[in-house]
């Protein structure tokens, strides 16, 4: 299976301030994912990220509150903006591997003040 | 109505128990099912994959699918206090159709020795 990393693993910050989160992949996949668990909640898909087109989001989410980048087929960002306690999650990253599964990255586990 | 519900426990068991975890959905869509564990502090890792209906067995887990009922099981033999984590369960429809997960709100499963 893919080995898939984040960084950072954990943050506090401030809120109105922005955290970009990287999510690295150790082989080419197409499809990357960015989900939300917020504390004691189940995954939320946030959008997905595929090499070479826009990222599609999900009902609730926008584009200007959580822009994603996806230069390759081995890296992925997704931004967090204008944070409020609100934000305050794990954000995860996952990529599908062999068009039925996926695999989760770490998480990055994000405190807004 | 959530598309998939799960019982979020706790469930707390002695060591050496048959463990069973359930899911019910409602998208008569979904084809692939999945298990997921989740210890505290970490991501998501995949446990047993299934297609369609029928049984899948690996080492002391066996994963269950009944498209008639939209239930799907996760049978844990010999509990090891190792296995206290979170149990998510995830599903998708078609390869054709959305590749992101739905996932459940995962059930926190203590295994007492």
């Amino acid at each position: 299976s893919a080995v898939i990393s984040q960084k950072p693993s954990r943050d506090i910050c401030q809120r109105g301030t922005s955290l970009t989160i990287q999510c690295q992949v150790d082989s080419q996949v197409t499809m990357m994912f960015w989900y939300r668990q917020q504390p004691g909640q189940s995954l939320t898909l946030i959008a997905t990220a595929n090499q070479g087109s826009e990222a599609t989001y999900e009902s609730g989410f926008v584009i200007d509150k959580f822009p994603i980048s996806r230069p390759n087929l081995t890296f992925s960002t997704l931004t967090v903006s204008n944070m409020s306690p609100e934000d305050s999650s794990i954000y995860l990253c996952s990529v599908e591997e062999g068009s039925d599964t996926q695999y989760f990255g770490p998480g990055t586990r994000l405190t807004v003040l | 109505q959530k598309e998939v519900e799960q019982d979020p426990g706790p469930l707390s068991v002695p060591e050496g128990a048959i463990v069973s975890l359930n899911c019910t959905y409602s998208n008569s869509a979904f084809q692939y099912f999945m298990w997921y564990r989740q210890y505290s502090r970490k991501g998501p890792e995949l446990l047993m994959y299934t297609y369609s209906s029928g049984n899948k067995e690996d080492g002391r887990f066996t994963a269950q699918v009944d498209k008639s009922s939209k239930y799907i099981s996760l049978f844990i033999r010999d509990s090891q206090p190792s296995d206290s984590a979170t149990y998510l369960c995830a599903m998708k429809g078609t390869r054709a159709g959305r590749r992101a997960l739905t996932f459940g709100s995962g059930t926190r499963l203590q295994v007492q020795p």
